[in-house]
């Protein structure tokens, strides 16, 4: 079956650097997510991504966040100054236009730890 | 502002029971609800959906309840295994547009053998 791959697994940084989240999602998939969830919390959004632009954002996708495609295989999200806050779990998600909602695929996550 | 919400932080059954996640959510205009498992270290994965035109919908083993009237949606899961031992989430589409996932804080799910 088909799978949206996280890299890397695990990443720490230091406060304020930049760190880049890597995605890639199912080949035929349009629309691309992000989600992350801070430890003990509910799954949260991030941003939607589609045809090569941000469809939609939450207020948590402030100015030190983007996200790229820069090839047609893989989705990124870039933090440029993270915070001790950052520290979560990020998940990338891809569907495709076809079956809409349903049709969610996430990844494993990348566990971003900020010290 | 209006959120998705779990009654139960965590529900521990015997092996061979069912199980009854339970899920509240406030927002009315909410059409599409979804029923996720995450195991230690994955991600979401998709168990089963309903819109807000059903009451019910089963799967293998799984059966998802809709009471609009009380804005309550509920999982049961028969016969629960070990294998179900995980954390359970509701999740709504608020915005059909682009399919915007809002989650609940889950419940985590432990079976006993």
């Amino acid at each position: 079956e088909p799978e949206v791959t996280q890299t890397p697994s695990h990443q720490v940084t230091q406060m304020g650097q930049e760190v880049i989240l890597r995605c890639v999602p199912i080949s035929n998939h349009l629309y691309f997510y992000w989600y992350r969830q801070i430890l003990g919390q509910k799954v949260e959004f991030l941003v939607s991504f589609y045809n090569n632009e941000i469809s939609e954002k939450s207020e948590i996708f402030d100015d030190q966040f983007s996200v790229e495609r820069p090839d047609g295989s893989n989705f990124t999200l870039k933090i440029r100054s993270t915070k001790l806050e950052d520290s979560a779990m990020y998940f990338c998600a891809s569907r495709r236009e076809d079956r809409e909602w349903y049709g969610y695929t996430f990844g494993s996550g990348t566990r971003l730890t900020v010290v | 502002g209006e959120s998705v919400g779990l009654h139960l932080p965590t529900l521990s059954v015997q092996e061979g029971d069912n199980s009854i996640i339970n899920c509240a959510y406030s927002n009315s205009a909410s059409d599409y609800f979804i029923w996720y498992k995450q195991e230690s270290g994955k991600g979401p994965q998709f168990i089963i959906d309903i819109r807000s035109n059903m009451d019910k919908r089963q799967g293998q083993r799984v059966t998802v309840l809709l009471n609009k009237t009380v804005k309550h949606l509920s999982l049961q899961i028969a016969a629960t295994q070990p294998g179900d031992s995980a954390v359970y989430f509701c999740a709504e589409i608020m915005n059909s547009g682009y399919s915007t996932l809002t989650f609940g804080k889950g419940t985590m799910l432990l079976v006993s053998p």
